[in-house]
């Protein structure tokens, strides 16, 4: 069954501490994005890779880092550096479906730094 | 500076009635426009795109209407029904480009028995 998986669904850090996200796909697709989403502020893109190996920072990478060691897999690591992490977090791969090129998302890790 | 506005936070509609979602965009550089649906606490699902070279696209009770010269362009659902309660964010891209698409804010559509 294809898809994009992140876990875990809800995620609970002590302020201070640095925690990575997981997202794995096996769509086949090149290209993995994280977003950030808050109440009121829609979609926001932290960080993008259109390769393995290589990744590019979005409108609000700081306090962010990835890596891109596989084609499969995009960790998201939020480190003490971010200001305000409490978020919910969205993975999402970008490729063709049904005949349009699309971005597919996964389920979102919802983020509490306590 | 937000380059895609959904100027409408909340929406109200009759079940039956027609739902008329808006965005407007700033960046005369995109051409491939994009809508998603999406449940609390769950990923956005897509839901019908448009490309710059169309002005309406038509996928069962869905509509996209694209207005170039406006830098406008609407989400039409007909007949509206309940399982449409969602939000709604309207996404834009420079097909070709690297990076991702820039999102609206959303609109939350809440449709009334």
């Amino acid at each position: 069954d294809g898809g994009i998986t992140q876990s875990p669904k809800y995620l609970f850090r002590k302020e201070g501490q640095n925690v990575t996200l997981s997202c794995e796909q096996n769509l086949n697709h090149d290209a993995m994005y994280w977003y950030r989403q808050d109440p009121g502020q829609g979609l926001r893109l932290i960080y993008y890779s259109q390769i393995v190996n290589d990744f590019q920072k979005g409108d609000i990478a700081e306090g962010y880092s990835v890596s891109r060691e596989k084609k499969e897999s995009f960790p998201l690591t939020v480190t003490s550096a971010q200001k305000n992490p409490t978020a919910f977090y969205l993975c999402a791969t970008y490729g063709q479906g049904n005949g349009t090129d699309t971005q597919y998302f996964g389920p979102g890790t919802r983020l509490t730094v306590l | 500076d937000q380059q895609v506005k959904q100027n409408s936070p909340s929406l109200s509609v009759q079940e039956g009635r027609i739902s008329i979602l808006n965005c407007d965009y700033t960046n005369s550089m995109f051409d491939y426009f994009l809508w998603y649906k999406k449940y609390p606490a769950e990923g956005p699902t897509f839901l019908i795109s448009i490309s710059s070279i169309k002005d309406k696209n038509e996928d069962g009770r869905f509509t996209v209407f694209l207005n170039k010269s406006a830098k406008h362009l609407s989400l039409h659902i007909v007949p509206s029904q309940p399982g449409d309660s969602a939000v709604y964010f309207c996404a834009a891209q420079i097909r070709g480009g690297a990076d991702g698409l820039t999102f609206g804010k959303g609109t939350h559509l809440i449709i009334q028995p």
